[in-house]
């Protein structure tokens, strides 16, 4: 929504640089991981997942790398547009006995990119 | 594509009423769920259902209740809504299986003057 992006940490790129928006997750048993985008007004978009198998994952212009060793996750936005400015959420898989699960979202970081 | 819609993108009520927030999705998905976002404090799940008529309690379900009578449709009411109640809802959709990706509406921005 509109105030998603107030009191968030925000990332300020020029147009055409590469972006690298950081995350850092809580339960090293996490072994799915999701990107999702929120522009203003809108719900969250997914932009790519990975498994704690991989360490690296590609996209269309954008890159998820994981690190299980430092619980840390970041996504990498080549050529970075006006398009992207928006509040980006990674998302960790917690997994209950009795076989549901449910995703825990980061708080967010804010993209503003300026041409 | 997945479509999960919202009955409204803004609603105002007063505080005290009862509140029901409507989301259908299109894609035959078991999985429903709804959130709240808040500034600063990200997704919080409030209610999610893995069937129709089950539900499960998420990590802030005082305050709220849930319905889902149809697979495609999940409810979310207020029994008496309250000032610290505003906020933005979001609902959201997954299929079975090993997929988790979920799939979100445009949220409904819920004021309780």
């Amino acid at each position: 929504g509109e105030s998603v992006g107030l009191h968030l940490p925000t990332l300020s790129v020029q147009e055409g640089d590469n972006s690298i928006i950081n995350c850092a997750y809580s339960n090293s048993a996490s072994d799915y991981f999701i990107w999702y985008k929120q522009e203003s007004g809108k719900g969250p978009q997914f932009i790519i997942d990975i498994r704690s198998n991989m360490d690296k994952r590609q996209g269309q212009r954008v890159t998820v790398l994981l690190n299980k060793t430092v619980k840390h996750l970041s996504l990498q936005i080549a050529a970075t547009q006006p398009g992207d400015s928006a509040v980006y959420f990674c998302a960790e898989i917690l997994r209950f006995s009795g076989g549901y699960n449910k995703l825990i979202f980061g708080a967010g970081t804010r993209l503003a990119v300026h041409p | 594509d997945v479509k999960v819609t919202q009955s409204s993108r803004y609603l105002v009520k007063r505080t005290g009423e009862k509140v029901f927030l409507e989301c259908v999705q299109d894609m035959d998905h078991e999985n429903m769920f709804w959130y709240r976002q808040d500034p600063g404090l990200g997704l919080r799940l409030i209610y999610f259902s893995y069937d129709v008529k089950m539900k499960e309690k998420g990590d802030i379900p005082e305050g709220y209740s849930v319905s889902r009578e149809k697979k495609e449709r999940f409810s979310l009411i207020l029994e008496s809504a309250s000032t610290n109640q505003t906020s933005m809802y979001l609902c959201a959709s997954r299929g079975a299986g090993t997929k988790y990706e979920q799939y979100f509406g445009p949220g409904t921005r819920l004021t309780v003057t």
